[in-house]
């Protein structure tokens, strides 16, 4: 079946260490996404990727990094630099313009950092 | 600036029709999203509005004018599962689009 998998559903750190959030997609799609949500707020827009190899900050990129290697799979870590990791984090696909502008989601990466 | 308004609450009795507000000031628009998310998990695409007007699918309706920057999604025939949060999204720029979502309207249907 096509999809977006992350891993794991949940995640617990401890502060002052760096943590790694898997996001795969097989659906063959161009870009990937990673949006953060916290309570009571609209998701907001971590980092995006439009193509293999290159990638752009978003709204709130500060403490975060991703690399985009293979066009299936968009990791995202989070340094100990982020003030306020805890969040539910979310990873998402879309096609090339043209074939559709909607974006696939991942069921998403609970983050607890104590 | 950049701001999506949305109610943060609603209740509604089963059966029943509810229409869930959302007006938008962005420096682009190249369309509307609607997407439900139950709690905890995914969002799930709902609609997509680009020109003015009404679109229906099913139970689900939602309706856009950009003069106004205004749209809303219509849910007849409410049902217990259309309990969830439900998101508006406006794409900023063509292409590769690049969304700004409000902070969701949580629908509680009752019996």
């Amino acid at each position: 079946d096509g999809g977006i998998t992350q891993s794991p559903k949940y995640l617990f750190r401890k502060e002052g260490q760096n943590v790694t959030l898997s996001c795969e997609q097989n659906l063959n799609h161009d870009a990937m996404y990673w949006y953060r949500q916290d309570p009571g707020q609209g998701l907001r827009l971590i980092y995006y990727s439009q193509i293999v190899n290159d990638f752009q900050k978003g709204d709130i990129a500060e403490g975060y990094s991703v690399s985009r290697e293979k066009k299936e799979s968009f990791p995202l870590t989070v340094t100990s630099a982020q003030k306020n990791p805890t969040a539910f984090y979310l990873c998402a696909s879309s096609p090339r313009p043209g074939q559709g502008p909607e974006q696939y989601f991942g069921p998403g990466t609970r983050l607890t950092v104590t | 600036g950049q701001n999506i308004d949305q109610p943060t609450e609603m209740t509604a009795t089963e059966g029943a029709i509810v229409q869930i507000n959302c007006t938008y000031q962005t420096s682009g628009f190249n369309g509307l999203f609607w997407y439900q998310q139950h709690a905890g998990e995914a969002p799930t695409f709902l609609s997509y509005n680009v020109l003015d007007g009404l679109e229906e699918k099913g139970r689900f309706s939602s309706f856009l004018s950009r003069s106004k920057g205004y749209s809303y999604l219509l849910l007849k025939e409410l049902q217990m599962k259309d309990s969830a949060s439900y998101l508006c999204a406006v794409i900023r720029e063509r292409g590769y689009n690049k969304l700004i979502f409000g902070a969701g309207t949580r629908l509680a249907v009752h019996p």
